[in-house]
């Protein structure tokens, strides 16, 4: 089964507005990451938070990790239609060396 | 400009055919892998080469063969094939000794098996 399952499937919200997904795994990690992927494109490397960390910022985005729940989230600020794309959560267990496990994807559409 | 490069970009084959993805990286990243990403299933790790001269299986290896030519290439070979193989398959690579990074990914090879 996956290690990661982000939540929701699809997000549809407004310009401006602010974009909230989640993301749930299984095992002790050593980090968890975040990727975006636009429509025919490859996956690009957001932002990455380490298994001390609680809270991590870059720009518009904000990433919390919760250990005990096993669960992480990627907030958006004030969105633009340019951050349409896909959001996969991708994490690194202690276990796996140097690889990730990712998640299914959030599709997040922004309407102008 | 640096990053990962993928050939060819898309690819039809019959059922039985053999063919082979490169990949290539210019960041002189030690780890390399081979994804394949499938509607609704998210990416799910085919091969991975932990550094020049050592590769491994993932969680899907079955119908595919892989080789690290040297620290900058990484194939992936399909010796027979199949429909269920269609799929866009994405190669990455990272830098892991003075990590941890996010992975690199290349554009990724849209094959289709008729």
């Amino acid at each position: 089964s996956q290690q990661g399952e982000e939540d929701p499937q699809a997000l549809s919200i407004q310009e401006g507005e602010n974009a909230t997904m989640n993301c749930s795994y299984k095992t002790s990690i050593n980090n968890l990451q975040w990727y975006r992927q636009n429509s025919g494109r490859g996956l690009v490397h957001l932002i990455l938070i380490r298994s001390n960390e609680r809270e991590k910022h870059s720009g518009r985005l904000r990433v919390t990790l919760d250990t005990s729940k096993k669960s992480s989230s990627l907030l958006i600020t004030a969105s633009r239609a340019a951050d349409t794309a896909s959001y996969f959560c991708a994490s690194r267990r202690e276990t796996s060396g140097s690889r990730l496990t990712f998640g299914e994807g959030t599709q997040l559409t922004v309407n102008p | 400009n640096a990053g990962v490069t993928q050939t060819p970009k898309f690819q039809v084959l019959k059922t039985g055919q053999s063919m082979t993805l490169q990949c290539a990286q210019d960041m002189n990243h030690n780890s390399m892998y081979w994804y394949r990403q499938d509607p609704g299933m998210g990416l799910r790790l085919i091969y991975y080469s932990a550094s020049e001269g050592t590769t491994d299986k993932g969680e899907v290896p079955n119908g595919y063969n892989v080789s690290r030519l040297n620290k900058r290439e990484f194939s992936l070979r399909l010796e027979s094939a199949a429909p269920s193989q269609t799929s866009v398959y994405f190669c990455a690579s990272s830098e892991v000794l003075t990590g941890p990074y996010g992975y690199t990914f290349g554009s990724g090879t849209r094959l289709t098996v008729v």
